[in-house]
């Protein structure tokens, strides 16, 4: 079967660095995808990669090894704000996304 | 408009009931999804649409169908709800002409079934 595995929470310090990891087993790859999702809201789109190593989007980094199954999302200076979910998914064989249940990051001051 | 609507943005129906979830999106987006989100639980695809006049099952299609009459419109309907179907449900929809057909979702609907 399909399966991609998240930590379902994980606390930070606000100003710190958190690593949110996420592997998969998956018929076919066609590029992982991660997520964030505000509590009540809808998934917004932080990042996605499709070769191995590592995107740099501001604040957000996400690496990717395909060999390994495996991808984390690094998020820097943490803000009160980014207390959210995020959800890895990850494009099959089929070019349908098979989603994480989620990882809910919770910001201390 | 801008981006994806759901209509309505909450529902409580009985148990039995017909209901038909409307999804509109002006990115003129080729393909459209709908997903259910439980509780500690992914986003499990219910069905999609890849282009106009075309649709195809997801993950969870029982019990909900859906039509692709025109390019903005995705409803969901549910001929006679169960309240196994109290959920959230999200519309997406995706360029999947080049680039890396990202989906984007609309703001939900939460829906209880009694």
């Amino acid at each position: 079967g399909q399966n991609i595995d998240q930590p379902t929470e994980m606390t930070a310090t606000e100003g710190a660095i958190v690593q949110i990891n996420c592997t998969y087993q998956t018929s076919g790859f066609n590029g992982l995808f991660w997520y964030q999702q505000h509590a009540g809201e809808a998934p917004t789109f932080l990042s996605y990669n499709v070769l191995d190593g590592l995107e740099e989007k501001g604040r957000f980094s996400s690496f990717l090894s395909r060999s390994k199954g495996y991808s984390y999302l690094l998020l820097k200076e943490l803000q009160m704000k980014d207390s959210a979910s995020y959800l890895c998914a990850v494009r099959d064989s089929n070019y349908q996304l098979i989603w994480g249940a989620g990882t809910k990051l919770i910001i201390k001051p | 408009i801008a981006g994806i609507t759901q209509a309505p943005t909450s529902q409580i129906l009985a148990a039995g009931r017909r209901m038909t979830l409307r999804c509109t999106q002006d990115m003129r987006h080729n393909a459209m999804y709908w997903y259910r989100q439980d509780l500690g639980l992914g986003l499990r695809l219910i069905h999609y649409s890849n282009t106009a006049g075309t649709t195809g099952k997801g993950e969870v299609p029982d019990g909900y169908s859906v039509s692709r009459a025109n390019t903005d419109d995705f409803p969901l309907t549910l001929a006679s709800a169960v309240p196994s179907q109290t959920s959230v449900y999200f519309c997406a929809s995706s360029d999947t002409a080049g680039g890396t057909d990202t989906q984007y979702f609309g703001p939900g609907t939460r829906l209880t079934v009694l």
